[in-house]
């Protein structure tokens, strides 16, 4: 079954660390996306990326950095310079080439907390 | 920049009962987009609504798009327990080129058998 992937599951960060959160696709979606999600609150864009070797910063991208050298594959660091990262964090992906008819796919998430 | 705020941020009804939450951009949308996140789970993306004033429907749910594609309404008729979850509209503002969605702040839905 194609799916997203996510891992680890949960994540326990030491501050001053850099973590990375792992995202891949089999879906063969160009567009894959970064949201943090926090208790009470909506999602909120990290980054996201069209094509592979492309990225753009979204709303709070501050603290965070990507790649996105395959295109099955988005990795998330959250950096020692995001000062609150305990969050849950969202990857997601859509197949832009078939219009806009669909949304978005979302893995199951990484639950980080900084210990 | 683009805000999608929803109202109710929580409803707790008796199974049987209706529920409705609204959704409002400050900005035109070029679509909206619905998606149910059940509690410990992901967002699940349930359907789209491009058009002004256009009405889909998914069996027990209804989903309105206003005619100034500013705002959405989800209705769900007699709530059954496995309607229990967080609501979440997301946007796309009109005129831009890539789908980025904006997401609204979600409704948290409680259902009691």
């Amino acid at each position: 079954d194609g799916g997203i992937t996510q891992s680890p599951k949960y994540l326990f960060r030491k501050e001053g660390q850099n973590v990375t959160l792992s995202c891949e696709q089999n879906l063969n979606h160009d567009a894959m996306y970064w949201y943090r999600q926090d208790p009470g609150q909506g999602l909120r864009l990290i980054y996201y990326s069209q094509i592979v070797n492309d990225f753009q910063k979204g709303d709070i991208a501050e603290g965070y950095s990507v790649s996105r050298e395959k295109k099955e594959s988005f990795p998330l660091t959250v950096t020692s310079a995001q000062k609150n990262p305990t969050a849950f964090y969202l990857c997601a992906s859509r197949n832009s080439r078939t219009g806009s008819n669909y949304g978005y796919t979302f893995g199951s998430g990484t639950r980080l907390t900084v210990v | 920049g683009q805000q999608v705020m929803q109202i109710p941020q929580y409803q707790h009804v008796q199974e049987g009962e209706d529920f409705t939450t609204y959704c409002n951009s400050s900005t035109t949308l070029s679509n909206i987009q619905w998606y149910k996140q059940r509690p410990g789970g992901h967002p699940v993306f349930l359907i789209q609504l491009v058009k002004s004033g256009e009405v889909k429907k998914q069996k027990r749910l209804t989903f309105q798009f206003g005619e100034a594609k500013k705002n959405s309404s989800l209705h769900i008729t007699a709530t059954q327990t496995t309607d229990v979850g967080t609501y979440f509209c997301a946007g796309r503002k009109l005129g831009t080129g890539f789908q980025k969605l904006v997401f609204g702040t979600g409704t948290r839905l409680l259902v009691s058998p």
